[in-house]
């Protein structure tokens, strides 16, 4: 199954600032999707990176809030802007492939005060 | 879109305790997967498993699909089996991983 390289694992920000999370697959996949989990909650669909296009983002998401890039079949990027406490949760990167499920990234577990 | 339900949500087990979690979801599945979330939140897959019986050490898993529910079968329990445990599928054209709201297990010496 594909591994995947998630940084940083962990940071404290300052409200009203961003943080760009990235995550590096070790083969090249079409979909990779990025998904939210509040603190005691389960996870959270935000939106699906496509290559080539924009993202496509789930209900209750925007890209204002949650851009995200995918410049190539292996990499993508998701950043949180303008933080605000609320937005202090685990943030993780998932891939599919054909016979394994998806697979996860370590998570990057967000503060922000 | 597919609701997946999972029971119990908390569980309490002596070491070496048996124990079966169970999830069910409202629509077939072309996908079904059963993670542990160890206490430092990485997301461990140990089944995919949309159809049938599989077996891993002391875990196993069945899921029925014409009955549209999984189980989790976790035998002689350690204090490493400790954490939450999801199950997740994909029901129908969508490639969208939907998760259900985990069971918490504490594994006690």
């Amino acid at each position: 199954s594909a591994v995947i390289s998630q940084k940083p694992s962990r940071d404290i920000c300052q409200r009203g600032t961003s943080l760009t999370i990235q995550c590096q697959v070790d083969s090249q996949v079409t979909m990779m999707f990025w998904y939210r989990q509040q603190p005691g909650q389960s996870l959270t669909l935000i939106a699906t990176a496509n290559q080539g296009s924009e993202a496509t983002y789930e209900s209750g998401f925007v890209i204002d809030k949650f851009p995200i890039s995918r410049p190539n079949l292996t990499f993508s990027t998701l950043t949180v802007s303008n933080m605000s406490p609320e937005d202090s949760s685990i943030y993780l990167c998932s891939v599919g492939q054909f016979s394994y499920g998806y697979t996860f990234g370590s998570g990057t577990r967000l503060t922000v005060v | 879109g597919i609701q997946v339900e999972q029971s119990p949500p908390d569980l309490i087990l002596q070491e070496g305790a048996n124990s079966t979690l169970r999830c069910n979801f409202s629509d077939s599945v072309n996908n079904l997967q059963w993670f542990h979330q160890n206490p430092w939140g990485q997301l461990i897959n140990l089944f995919y498993i949309p159809s049938g019986t599989k077996q891993n050490g002391r875990l196993s898993a069945t899921t029925v699909a014409t009955e549209r529910y999984s189980l989790l079968y976790i035998s002689s329990s350690q204090t490493t089996d400790s954490g939450v445990y999801f199950c997740a599928a994909i029901s129908g054209a969508t490639n969208k991983l939907i998760f259900g709201t985990g069971t918490l297990l504490a594994v006690q010496p």
